[in-house]
């Protein structure tokens, strides 16, 4: 069955420090990959999208990550936290040309001044 | 308008009681999807509609659920007979077309977020 796994409930970090986000998945082939925030009361919002090719995809406000095949694995990084990032991070996948999207449980970040 | 409107914000029913969960999709914007989220746990796929036509509902988790885009715009997600498990954050979205790989635009709604007592 095709599944998202995000390791990580809550993770804490520093304001400043560097942050990494872990996702895993399990498909049959290469999915296409995302990153959504949802931050308290709001909706998702796409941070970043993976398809094909370079595998470091950069996405907004800071953020990037890295695809690696032979680990089934999406992370998502960012050198320098900021206090507004904290908020729930969602990996998520499909299958090419699939509109259906396959939702990780989502890992919480809180930052700390 | 300028995003995807959800209505209302927060919905308590008693368990038995029928709601009605309502979407305003973004103008022009072809495709539409429900998705439930439960507590502690990531977005769900219930249902697609290209236009007024659904075309998976695949996701419904029981025939108590029902969702309806009749003119091919706003559409409307109902629940009969609610049940405690039925307690989540139901999301909409839109996008332009079913999949642009030039720019995966579903844009998520706020979400309705539904508790039965």
């Amino acid at each position: 069955a095709q599944s998202v796994t995000q390791p990580d409930i809550h993770i804490t970090v520093s304001e400043g420090a560097s942050l990494e986000l872990r996702c895993n998945y399990s498909y049959g082939a290469t999915p296409y990959l995302f990153w959504y925030v949802q931050s308290p009361g709001q909706g998702l919002q796409l941070l970043l999208k993976y398809f094909s090719g370079d595998t470091l995809v950069q996405g907004i406000k800071g953020f990037e990550a890295e695809f690696k095949r032979s680990q089934s694995s999406f992370n998502l990084r960012k050198p320098s936290v900021h206090w507004s990032d904290a908020a729930e991070y969602f990996c998520a996948a499909s299958g090419a040309g699939s509109y259906q999207l396959t939702f990780g449980k989502g890992t919480k970040l809180s930052v700390i001044p | 308008g300028a995003g995807v409107s959800q209505s209302p914000r927060y919905k308590v029913a008693k368990r038995g009681q029928d709601v009605a969960l309502r979407c305003d999709p973004i103008s022009g914007h072809v495709s539409l999807f429900w998705y439930q989220q439960a507590l502690g746990q990531g977005p769900e796929f219930l249902t697609y509609f290209q236009n007024e036509a659904q075309l998976d509902k695949s996701g419904l988790p029981s025939d108590r659920f029902f969702a309806e885009r009749p003119e091919g715009s706003v559409s409307t997600l109902k629940i009969q007979r609610t049940q405690q498990e039925d307690s989540a954050v139901y999301l909409c979205a839109s996008s332009l077309a079913a999949w642009d790989r030039s720019n995966y635009g579903y844009t998520f709604g706020s979400g309705t977020r539904l508790t039965v007592v």
